[in-house]
This record gives structure tokens, C-alpha cells and sequence, in this order.
């Protein structure tokens, strides 16, 4: 499997709150994304990175900033949790050597109050 | 925009295969993956085909790809409990620096005894 964590694993917070989460990778991928999952919405895209300090939005960016200062480290903050951003969140992970293949952490499952 | 469309559930004995479907809309699309998610984890990459690739067999997994009607299956043989997940259909509408996928929304495969 390849090496790839999420922290915190479950997060309930109250609305107006910031929150952090971190994906970490012992892979030294380049590429990196966020992506949240809902019922009826499969999966979408937040943010992804494409090196240290290089990110782009994707397509449900609003409410969310990133930043890798690490090529191991991608962080995804919620500035002010909103019950719309309940949600299953995944980092992935994949390299420009491989055909894109994208690979995924356990996912964190966030509860905004 | 792009789109990937795939029906939402599947219901088959065990025993039986199982024929999970995908359309997409990108005519350039390079790489076709499908991905498994089972409950409570993340995704897992089951296999990819080449757009120059019309089949790819693995073990008891078959991908067949129509790029002419942009239709891609997952066929799985002798369909086993363990087999019952959630199916993803992603493709990468273009090589080079554009790393995002495009996703399906799943389907749903339910094994009955």
C-alpha cells in the first residue's frame, strides 16, 4: 500500500470553527489532491498540489485553502466549518512516472455542528 | 465540460459476473481506470486500460473499451461476496500537465448469497 496518512481520522467540530486537516505521504509524489465524497456526489475534486508551494483549485474550492510547504505534507483548512462541509474527506496521491494512477489515504470523516 | 456517467447499483448472485458500465464524453481521454471502495475505506485502484487498448484482462477481471461509442465495462467473473463495493469509472481527459481525473459517480455492487 502506498504510504499515505490522514489526521485526524474523525473530527467533530461546531460551525464557525477553523479546521485542519493533513494528509502525509512516504512516497515522494509529486502530485497531490484533496477531494470530499457525499452521497449522490461521488467524488469532488477541493484542491490539488503539483509540487512545493504550487496548488490549484478544483472544482468545490470555495470555503477551503491548502498548502504544501513539504512535498510529504498537504494541508486542507477549512477557515470557518459550515454544515455543508460535513463530508467525507480523501487525500490522494500519484506520479508523473505512472499513468496516472491515484492513490488514496483512509479518508477523514468531518462533522460540522 | 467532461462527464462520466455510470449507473448507481448493481445487484447480482454470487457465482454470476458482474458487467459494470461507463460512458464519458472527452474523446481524448488517455487513461480509463476503475477504482473499488469498500465500506469505510478509500479507494483502491483495481486496474486501467490504454485508450489504444480495446481489452485488458486481469485474473477475473475483464475491461473492455469502445472508444467509438466512449463506453468502458468492468466485467468480474465468479462474483464473490467480498466483491460487493462501490466501483468507480475515472479517466484522464488529456495527457501532460493537466493531472486531474474526471470521475464517475459509482456504482454500487451488491453480492447476494
Amino acid at each position: 500500500d502506498a504510504g499515505i496518512t490522514q489526521s485526524p481520522r474523525h473530527k467533530v467540530t461546531e460551525t464557525g470553527t477553523p479546521v485542519t486537516l493533513r494528509c502525509h505521504q512516504t512516497e515522494n509524489h509529486r502530485y497531490m489532491y484533496w477531494y470530499r465524497q457525499d452521497p449522490g456526489h461521488g467524488l469532488r475534486l477541493i484542491h490539488y498540489s503539483y509540487g512545493v508551494k504550487d496548488t490549484d483549485k478544483g472544482e468545490v474550492s470555495d470555503g477551503y485553502s491548502v498548502s504544501r510547504s513539504k512535498t510529504e505534507d498537504f494541508l486542507l483548512t477549512l477557515e470557518s466549518a459550515t454544515s455543508s462541509q460535513t463530508s467525507v474527506y480523501f487525500c490522494a496521491i500519484s506520479s508523473p512516472l505512472a499513468a496516472q494512477e491515484q492513490f488514496f489515504g483512509p479518508g477523514t470523516r468531518l462533522t460540522v455542528l | 465540460g467532461e462527464d462520466v456517467e455510470q449507473s448507481l447499483f448493481l445487484s447480482v448472485r454470487e457465482g454470476d459476473s458482474s458487467v459494470i458500465n461507463c460512458t464519458y464524453t472527452d474523446s481524448s481521454s488517455t487513461y480509463l481506470y476503475w477504482y473499488k471502495q469498500e465500506p469505510g475505506a478509500g479507494l483502491q485502484l483495481l486496474t486501467y486500460i490504454f485508450s489504444n487498448m480495446d481489452m485488458k484482462q486481469d485474473q477475473r477481471l475483464t475491461v473492455l473499451l469502445n472508444k467509438k461509442d466512449k463506453h468502458l465495462s468492468l466485467r468480474i467473473a465468479d462474483t464473490q461476496t467480498g466483491d460487493s463495493a462501490i466501483y468507480f469509472c475515472a479517466v484522464w481527459p488529456n495527457a501532460g500537465n493537466n493531472r486531474k481525473l474526471i470521475w464517475g459517480l459509482g456504482t454500487s455492487l451488491a453480492v447476494n448469497p
